[in-house]
């Protein structure tokens, strides 16, 4: 099946610094991708769609200028968190959709714990 | 509002049993697709089986299968044949015309020997 890396897999950073999460589409062309924030023992939440080229999604409640998402080419979209805070921590997963006869399946990567100091 | 909700926080099961877990959701829409995804402790999201409403018949992924109960809006999970390895967190999924997908809370899957 189609593989989603992401980058980095840890990350610890100190209260008020920005972070950056790549997610890649290694073997197919994403047209979309999904990012989510998953806590402890809970289910994933959807955070924002991507479509390559154009401005994210963002659902109802998530910081459109906190979390900042780029999908800049049909294999890459970055997330960055800014300015991050405690509450921020949270193991973020993010997922990608191709064209062409499964393109209603979702690829997800394996995710990236982000741990804010 | 579309939801998915998973009524069993937890299940548990011998190696070589069999698990049923259970799904419902609602919409209003005709035309979706339902997912179930298996969360190991690696928590790397891995597709399990998926079913098209618009087909009867219950999709199979050798062990795994589903009953998929259009009418009641159900659509449970079948493990048969359980392994070690099928221990993870299980989340039912939905999506409407190829939209966002909409997890349940999960169901945490215990395998013993």
């Amino acid at each position: 099946g189609a593989v989603v890396s992401q980058h980095p897999s840890w990350v610890i950073c100190k209260s008020g610094t920005s972070v950056k999460i790549e997610c890649r589409s290694l073997d197919f062309q994403a047209t979309t991708m999904f990012w989510y924030r998953q806590f402890p023992k809970q289910s994933l939440m959807l955070m924002a769609t991507s479509n390559e080229g154009s401005k994210a999604t963002y659902e109802q409640g998530v910081e459109k200028d906190k979390f900042l998402i780029n999908h800049a080419s049909l294999t890459l979209s970055t997330l960055t968190v800014t300015s991050a805070h405690p509450e921020d921590s949270s193991f973020y997963i993010c997922s990608a959709r191709g064209g062409g006869v499964d393109y209603n399946e979702q690829f997800f990567g394996p995710g990236t714990r982000l741990t804010v100091l | 509002a579309q939801t998915v909700t998973q009524s069993q926080p937890e299940m548990s099961v011998q190696e070589a049993e069999t698990v049923t877990l259970s799904c419902t959701y609602d919409t209003s829409e005709s035309n979706y697709y339902l997912f179930w995804y298996k969360q190991p402790p690696s928590r790397q999201m891995i597709l399990v089986i998926r079913q098209e409403a618009y087909k009867q018949q219950n999709a199979t992924e050798n062990r795994f299968s589903v009953n998929f109960q259009k009418a009641a809006k159900s659509f449970s999970l079948k493990i048969s044949d359980s392994q070690l390895g099928d221990t993870a967190m299980y989340f039912c999924a939905f999506m409407v015309n190829t939209d966002k997908l909409i997890f349940g809370t999960g169901t945490r899957l215990q395998v013993f020997p």
